[in-house]
């Protein structure tokens, strides 16, 4: 099966930084990638599908790039709200596996 | 807009059978466009897909290796509804169960609630 590895595995950030989350692929994935966000108690929270198309309703500073094996969850200007933790998964064929999550907390 | 309620039993015990079920609305079970799924979410395991079943024509189902051989998802087209059959369980099946549903291939943007599932004797 193919293995979804994140990094980091956590990272404090401040206040209006650039935060940048990586996700590999053990194998190509056809750019199907989707980021989640979730925060403590709650449910995932669709961000991202297809490594770039941004869910209806999320604020533009949260981006998706990559390609191949290769992908990226991009924070523009780090907000309070966004503390949480971040999964990508592969959506192109089952096994639909998740990454092990980043947790994003300010500094 | 689709809304995904879970019902069922927060206490399994040891060798037991756990039956969850996910009532749907704004959609329907048979949409040619969808599929139907399970995923759980433990601190050791992290979020873990279950299975899923859709609907082609036919109904498929495909499940995780990790619970192949005990795991049953079924459609119920009569109520709109599915169900997660999960058996023998044990300590490590412990975890947050989540139904979801994903559209053209696109992820999950529909999620349950969540149901606290702990194996417990």
């Amino acid at each position: 099966d193919i293995q979804m590895t994140q990094s980091p595995s956590s990272l404090s950030a401040s206040v209006g930084d650039r935060v940048t989350i990586t996700c590999r692929a053990s194998q190509g994935i056809d750019n199907r990638l989707a980021w989640y966000q979730q925060k403590p108690g709650k449910v995932p929270k669709l961000l991202i599908h297809s490594t770039s198309t941004l869910q209806s309703g999320v604020p533009p500073r949260f981006s998706g790039s990559g390609s191949g094996t290769d992908f990226t969850l991009t924070i523009n200007s780090l907000q309070p709200e966004d503390v949480a933790t971040y999964y990508c998964q592969r959506h192109n064929n089952v096994p639909l596996t998740f990454g092990g999550g980043t947790k994003v907390e300010i500094k | 807009q689709v809304q995904l309620q879970q019902s069922g039993p927060g206490l399994v015990k040891p060798s037991q059978t756990l039956s969850l079920t996910c009532d749907i609305s704004g959609d329907v079970i048979s949409n040619n466009d969808a599929t139907w799924n399970w995923i759980r979410q433990s601190p050791s395991r992290g979020l873990e897909w279950l299975g899923r079943t859709y609907y082609r024509s036919y109904w498929y189902n495909d499940y995780a290796v990790s619970v192949r051989g005990r795991i049953t998802i079924s459609p119920d087209t009569s109520k709109n509804q599915f169900s997660l059959q999960l058996n023998a369980m044990t300590p490590e099946d412990t975890a947050v169960y989540y139904c979801a549903r994903e559209l053209h291939l696109s992820g999950f943007p529909y999620w349950g609630q969540g149901t606290l599932v702990t194996v417990s004797s």
